[in-house]
């Protein structure tokens, strides 16, 4: 069955420290894969997303993912959390054939000062 | 842009009874989405429209939940009865892709529902 595997559930830095969520797929084929971040109290909104080309790339507030296709992984980094990187952040993904989003069970982050 | 608009944000009701959602999305978006998102889960799709027909509705529980969009702008999506477990948020996400090219989808704050 399709799904999106989110490893770790919750996460707690000290500002400064480096994150990197990890984010596994298994799909056959080809997919398109985003990061959503949902701060407290608002709605969902786009970190980042890839469908093709520079398997790096880059979105706001200085995080990035990367695409290993070989390893169905599609992980969210940023080298300096702030404290107004906490919030919830979801991996999804969909194919070609469709566009609804499959989600991932979301990371809750939370950024001590 | 206004972004896409939901209405009510909260709702409690008790089981049996039934409830609605409305949802109005970004002005020129073909697509709408209807999720369920549960406490400590990630969304889960539970209709999808292209412009007013239905493209996947295979995970609404079609017993009891209803969706449709008339005129292929707004959606209301209704749960009659409710059940204890269908406590969760109602997001609605709308996208301004046509078929066979993927896009961003743009989400609405919510409608929390929660059935004593």
């Amino acid at each position: 069955a399709q799904s999106v595997s989110q490893h770790n559930h919750h996460v707690i830095l000290s500002e400064a420290a480096s994150l990197e969520l990890g984010c596994n797929y298994s799909y056959g084929g080809t997919v398109n894969l985003f990061w959503y971040v949902q701060y407290p109290g608002q709605h969902l909104q786009l970190l980042l997303k890839y469908f093709s080309g520079d398997p790096l790339v880059k979105g706001i507030k200085g995080f990035e993912a990367e695409f290993i296709k070989s390893k169905f992984s599609f992980n969210l980094r940023k080298p300096s959390v702030q404290w107004s990187d906490t919030a919830e952040y979801f991996c999804a993904v969909n194919v070609d054939s469709g566009y609804a989003l499959n989600f991932g069970k979301g990371t809750s982050l939370l950024v001590t000062p | 842009e206004a972004g896409v608009a939901q209405s009510p944000r909260y709702k409690i009701i008790e089981k049996r009874q039934s409830v609605a959602f409305w949802c109005n999305p970004i002005s020129g978006h073909a697509t709408l989405y209807w999720y369920q998102q549960i406490l400590g889960q990630g969304p889960k799709l539970l209709i999808q429209f292209q412009n007013n027909g239905v493209v996947d509705d295979s995970q609404l529980p079609k017993d009891r939940f209803s969706a449709e969009r008339l005129k292929g702008v707004d959606s209301t999506l209704k749960i009659q009865p409710a059940k204890l477990e269908d406590s969760a948020v109602y997001l609605c996400a709308s996208s301004l892709d046509s078929w066979g090219r993927p896009g961003e989808l743009f989400f609405g704050e919510g409608s929390r529902l929660t059935v004593l």
